[in-house]
């Protein structure tokens, strides 16, 4: 069974911090994975995608397959990045999320 | 507005009771999911529908049935609830197909058994 897992239930640091959101997958072929966030009082919504390679609000995430981790690093924390984030794992459409990380930006 | 919609937002109800919580998407979407989050935020997929039909279908307890009368609506039918049943539902949609599409999901139905 594919396994996403995310060490850090939470993670606090201050403003203008960097932040590193860990997360490891069960090795299996050629993974797809996602990082998703939900903003307090907004919908869990697409943060962004391994296969994209882009950098979405200050925030990228690399693969690597040699340590099956997909982590989520942004250098300079901002308070509006206070939110839980997924770490996600898809075989087609079928969605498998890891535990999830809630991040506090303190001012 | 184009989203994804689920009513109603808060649901509490007694040990035993049946209930249902409807979803709908105007987004065009061929498939909907149900999810579940448990206390621990948690999500795990439940079921996902395309086109009226099940595809995903994932251990869950016969308890739940889900039931798309369109490829709009997907509704959760809860019957004899427990108290391991509250949590907080989410639906959500995505285009159909094999491959990954980006899913849009709903605000989220708190469900709580006394």
């Amino acid at each position: 069974a594919q396994r996403v897992t995310q060490p850090e239930k939470l993670l606090s640091v201050f403003k203008g911090a960097p932040v590193e959101l860990k997360c490891n997958y069960s090795y299996s072929g050629s993974p797809e994975l996602f990082w998703y966030v939900q903003y307090s009082r907004q919908r869990l919504q697409l943060l962004l995608r391994h296969i994209s390679r882009e950098s979405i609000k200050g925030f990228t995430a690399d693969l690597n397959k040699g340590e099956t981790s997909f982590h989520l690093k942004k250098p300079f924390a901002q308070e509006e990045d206070s939110a839980m984030y997924y770490c996600v794992r898809a075989a087609g459409n079928k969605l498998t999320f890891g535990g999830g990380t809630r991040v506090l930006v303190k001012p | 507005d184009t989203a994804v919609s689920q009513t109603p937002k808060y649901l509490v109800t007694q040990m035993g009771n049946d209930k249902s919580i409807k979803c709908e998407q105007n987004l065009g979407h061929d498939t909907m999911y149900w999810y579940k989050q448990d206390s621990k935020k948690f999500l795990k997929i439940m079921f996902s529908y395309n086109n009226k039909e099940l595809i995903i279908n994932e251990t869950v307890p016969n308890r739940f049935s889900p039931k798309s009368p369109d490829k709009a609506h997907l509704n959760l039918h809860i019957n004899s609830l427990e108290l391991g049943d509250s949590a907080v539902y989410f639906c959500a949609s995505s285009q159909g197909g094999l491959s990954y599409n980006e899913q849009f999901f709903g605000p989220g139905t708190r469900l709580t058994v006394l």
